[in-house]
Protein backbone atom coordinates (compact mmCIF):
# COMPACT_ATOMS: atom_id res chain seq x y z
CA UNK A 1 0.00 0.00 0.00
CA UNK A 2 1.22 3.41 -0.91
CA UNK A 3 0.08 5.08 1.98
CA UNK A 4 -1.67 8.53 1.96
CA UNK A 5 -0.22 10.80 -0.82
CA UNK A 6 -0.13 14.22 -0.81
CA UNK A 7 1.13 17.23 -3.08
CA UNK A 8 2.85 19.47 -3.95
CA UNK A 9 5.55 17.95 -0.65
CA UNK A 10 7.00 22.16 -1.00
CA UNK A 11 4.82 25.03 -2.78
CA UNK A 12 6.27 28.36 -2.56
CA UNK A 13 4.06 31.33 -3.63
CA UNK A 14 3.10 34.69 -3.56
CA UNK A 15 0.61 36.70 -1.67
CA UNK A 16 -2.86 36.62 -3.56
CA UNK A 17 -2.25 33.58 -5.73
CA UNK A 18 -4.56 30.44 -5.55
CA UNK A 19 -3.36 27.27 -4.16
CA UNK A 20 -3.86 23.93 -4.18
CA UNK A 21 -3.02 20.89 -2.09
CA UNK A 22 -3.97 17.45 -3.08
CA UNK A 23 -4.26 14.08 -1.39
CA UNK A 24 -5.19 10.40 -1.73
CA UNK A 25 -6.05 8.63 0.98
CA UNK A 26 -5.79 4.90 1.21
CA UNK A 27 -7.57 2.57 -1.03
CA UNK A 28 -10.80 1.45 1.04
CA UNK A 29 -10.32 4.38 3.57
CA UNK A 30 -13.74 6.24 3.80
CA UNK A 31 -12.60 8.89 6.33
CA UNK A 32 -10.35 11.75 5.24
CA UNK A 33 -9.06 14.80 7.69
CA UNK A 34 -6.93 18.04 6.70
CA UNK A 35 -5.01 19.27 9.24
CA UNK A 36 -2.69 22.41 9.82
CA UNK A 37 0.49 22.38 11.85
CA UNK A 38 2.03 25.65 12.71
CA UNK A 39 4.36 26.06 15.59
CA UNK A 40 2.22 28.09 17.70
CA UNK A 41 -0.64 26.54 17.60
CA UNK A 42 0.18 22.72 16.92
CA UNK A 43 -1.64 20.44 14.90
CA UNK A 44 -5.45 21.89 14.08
CA UNK A 45 -8.00 19.91 12.20
CA UNK A 46 -9.88 21.86 9.27
CA UNK A 47 -12.15 19.97 7.98
CA UNK A 48 -13.15 16.26 7.61
CA UNK A 49 -15.25 13.64 5.25
CA UNK A 50 -16.86 11.09 5.42
CA UNK A 51 -18.09 9.00 2.80
CA UNK A 52 -17.04 11.82 0.54
CA UNK A 53 -19.20 13.99 2.54
CA UNK A 54 -18.21 16.86 3.96
CA UNK A 55 -18.43 16.60 7.89
CA UNK A 56 -17.65 19.37 10.24
CA UNK A 57 -15.49 22.05 8.66
CA UNK A 58 -15.83 25.07 12.11
CA UNK A 59 -11.84 24.44 12.16
CA UNK A 60 -11.52 26.14 8.79
CA UNK A 61 -9.91 29.84 9.06
CA UNK A 62 -11.56 31.62 6.79
CA UNK A 63 -13.58 30.99 3.49
CA UNK A 64 -10.21 31.97 2.02
CA UNK A 65 -9.83 28.21 2.23
CA UNK A 66 -12.43 25.67 0.90
CA UNK A 67 -11.65 21.62 0.58
CA UNK A 68 -13.43 19.13 -1.63
CA UNK A 69 -14.00 15.59 -1.83
CA UNK A 70 -15.23 14.38 -5.78
CA UNK A 71 -14.61 10.93 -5.16
CA UNK A 72 -13.11 8.41 -2.76
CA UNK A 73 -9.79 8.66 -3.77
CA UNK A 74 -9.09 12.40 -3.98
CA UNK A 75 -9.74 15.08 -1.90
CA UNK A 76 -8.13 19.05 -2.65
CA UNK A 77 -7.65 22.27 0.18
CA UNK A 78 -7.44 25.09 -1.75
CA UNK A 79 -6.56 28.49 -0.18
CA UNK A 80 -7.63 31.84 -2.27
CA UNK A 81 -5.88 33.85 -1.65
CA UNK A 82 -3.34 33.16 0.02
CA UNK A 83 -1.70 35.10 2.71
CA UNK A 84 1.62 35.29 4.49
CA UNK A 85 -0.28 33.88 7.37
CA UNK A 86 -1.62 30.48 5.83
CA UNK A 87 2.38 29.36 5.68
CA UNK A 88 2.41 26.02 7.55
CA UNK A 89 2.30 22.42 6.84
CA UNK A 90 -0.85 21.24 5.64
CA UNK A 91 -1.29 17.17 6.92
CA UNK A 92 -3.76 14.78 5.05
CA UNK A 93 -4.64 11.70 6.46
CA UNK A 94 -7.62 9.16 6.10
CA UNK A 95 -8.58 6.20 8.16
CA UNK A 96 -11.12 3.47 7.97
CA UNK A 97 -14.82 4.18 9.77
CA UNK A 98 -16.67 1.73 11.90
CA UNK A 99 -13.74 -0.10 13.75
CA UNK A 100 -12.93 0.53 17.50
CA UNK A 101 -9.73 2.57 18.08
CA UNK A 102 -9.07 2.73 14.66
CA UNK A 103 -5.72 5.09 13.84
CA UNK A 104 -5.40 7.74 11.10
CA UNK A 105 -2.55 7.36 8.82
CA UNK A 106 -1.09 10.25 7.74
CA UNK A 107 0.38 11.87 4.40
CA UNK A 108 3.97 13.39 4.85
CA UNK A 109 2.39 16.58 4.53
CA UNK A 110 2.56 19.62 2.22
CA UNK A 111 5.10 22.59 3.57
CA UNK A 112 3.74 26.10 2.47
CA UNK A 113 5.12 29.13 2.25
CA UNK A 114 3.68 32.27 1.24
CA UNK A 115 5.64 35.19 0.46
CA UNK B 1 -14.55 19.82 25.17
CA UNK B 2 -12.01 17.66 24.25
CA UNK B 3 -8.33 18.54 24.84
CA UNK B 4 -4.99 17.07 25.51
CA UNK B 5 -2.18 19.07 27.20
CA UNK B 6 1.28 18.12 27.09
CA UNK B 7 2.89 20.20 29.58
CA UNK B 8 6.71 20.05 28.08
CA UNK B 9 7.32 21.50 24.85
CA UNK B 10 10.80 20.33 24.55
CA UNK B 11 12.93 17.71 26.59
CA UNK B 12 16.61 16.83 25.97
CA UNK B 13 17.71 13.48 27.46
CA UNK B 14 21.13 11.41 27.16
CA UNK B 15 21.38 8.58 25.08
CA UNK B 16 20.32 5.30 27.35
CA UNK B 17 18.90 7.41 29.85
CA UNK B 18 15.41 6.54 30.53
CA UNK B 19 11.92 8.56 29.32
CA UNK B 20 8.73 9.88 29.74
CA UNK B 21 6.68 12.40 28.40
CA UNK B 22 3.53 13.18 29.68
CA UNK B 23 0.14 13.84 28.14
CA UNK B 24 -2.66 14.77 30.22
CA UNK B 25 -6.76 14.55 28.40
CA UNK B 26 -9.99 16.20 29.14
CA UNK B 27 -12.72 14.01 27.01
CA UNK B 28 -16.27 13.56 28.17
CA UNK B 29 -16.70 9.42 26.82
CA UNK B 30 -14.30 6.77 27.31
CA UNK B 31 -11.65 8.02 25.57
CA UNK B 32 -9.37 6.71 22.97
CA UNK B 33 -5.62 7.21 23.52
CA UNK B 34 -2.47 7.92 21.06
CA UNK B 35 0.58 8.58 20.69
CA UNK B 36 2.02 9.38 17.33
CA UNK B 37 5.85 10.19 16.56
CA UNK B 38 6.75 12.56 13.62
CA UNK B 39 10.15 12.70 12.24
CA UNK B 40 11.32 16.01 10.28
CA UNK B 41 10.24 16.33 7.15
CA UNK B 42 7.59 13.23 7.81
CA UNK B 43 3.91 12.50 8.71
CA UNK B 44 2.88 11.45 11.57
CA UNK B 45 3.51 7.58 12.49
CA UNK B 46 1.47 5.65 15.18
CA UNK B 47 3.29 4.64 18.14
CA UNK B 48 0.51 3.19 20.35
CA UNK B 49 -2.96 3.13 21.13
CA UNK B 50 -5.21 2.29 23.83
CA UNK B 51 -9.26 1.53 24.09
CA UNK B 52 -9.92 -1.17 26.54
CA UNK B 53 -8.02 -3.69 28.94
CA UNK B 54 -4.74 -3.51 29.95
CA UNK B 55 -3.71 0.17 31.10
CA UNK B 56 -0.20 -0.68 30.14
CA UNK B 57 0.27 -0.69 26.15
CA UNK B 58 3.34 -1.92 24.35
CA UNK B 59 4.19 0.01 21.08
CA UNK B 60 6.65 0.09 18.44
CA UNK B 61 10.64 0.53 18.90
CA UNK B 62 10.58 -0.05 22.57
CA UNK B 63 7.86 2.54 23.82
CA UNK B 64 5.02 1.90 26.30
CA UNK B 65 2.40 4.02 28.11
CA UNK B 66 0.05 3.81 31.05
CA UNK B 67 -3.62 5.07 31.01
CA UNK B 68 -4.12 6.51 34.34
CA UNK B 69 -8.08 7.11 34.66
CA UNK B 70 -8.27 8.82 37.70
CA UNK B 71 -5.12 11.18 36.92
CA UNK B 72 -6.45 12.13 33.39
CA UNK B 73 -2.73 10.84 31.87
CA UNK B 74 -1.30 8.78 29.18
CA UNK B 75 2.68 9.37 29.79
CA UNK B 76 5.00 7.86 27.17
CA UNK B 77 7.92 5.81 28.50
CA UNK B 78 10.88 4.71 27.25
CA UNK B 79 13.46 2.49 29.43
CA UNK B 80 16.24 3.52 27.24
CA UNK B 81 16.26 6.18 24.93
CA UNK B 82 18.18 5.46 21.30
CA UNK B 83 19.59 8.75 19.20
CA UNK B 84 17.21 7.93 16.73
CA UNK B 85 14.01 8.43 19.21
CA UNK B 86 14.82 12.30 18.30
CA UNK B 87 11.56 13.60 17.06
CA UNK B 88 8.78 15.26 17.94
CA UNK B 89 5.89 13.24 20.18
CA UNK B 90 1.96 14.05 19.55
CA UNK B 91 -0.66 12.95 21.83
CA UNK B 92 -3.96 12.53 20.48
CA UNK B 93 -7.26 11.61 21.89
CA UNK B 94 -10.63 10.57 20.86
CA UNK B 95 -13.57 8.26 20.00
CA UNK B 96 -11.63 5.44 18.10
CA UNK B 97 -14.29 5.01 15.73
CA UNK B 98 -12.44 6.33 12.80
CA UNK B 99 -14.88 8.66 11.57
CA UNK B 100 -14.23 11.31 13.74
CA UNK B 101 -11.05 13.34 14.18
CA UNK B 102 -8.40 12.91 16.42
CA UNK B 103 -7.38 16.11 18.76
CA UNK B 104 -4.22 16.42 19.59
CA UNK B 105 -1.41 17.90 21.90
CA UNK B 106 0.81 20.45 20.43
CA UNK B 107 3.91 17.84 20.83
CA UNK B 108 6.90 17.64 22.83
CA UNK B 109 10.10 17.92 20.79
CA UNK B 110 12.78 15.10 21.89
CA UNK B 111 16.17 15.93 21.50
CA UNK B 112 19.09 13.50 22.50
CA UNK B 113 22.42 13.69 23.40
CA UNK B 114 25.37 11.59 23.77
Amino acid sequence: DAGVIQSPRHEVTEMGQEVTLRCKPISGHNSLFWYRQTMMRGLELLIYFNNNVPIDDSGMPEDRFSAKMPNASFSTLKIQPSEPRDSAVYFCASSLAGGRGEKLFFGSGTQLSVL
Amino acid sequence: AQSVTQPDIHITVSEGASLELRCNYSYGATPYLFWYVQSPGQGLQLLLKYFSGDTLVQGIKGFEAEFKRSQSSFNLRKPSVHWSDAAEYFCAVGAGSGNTPLVFGKGTRLSVIA
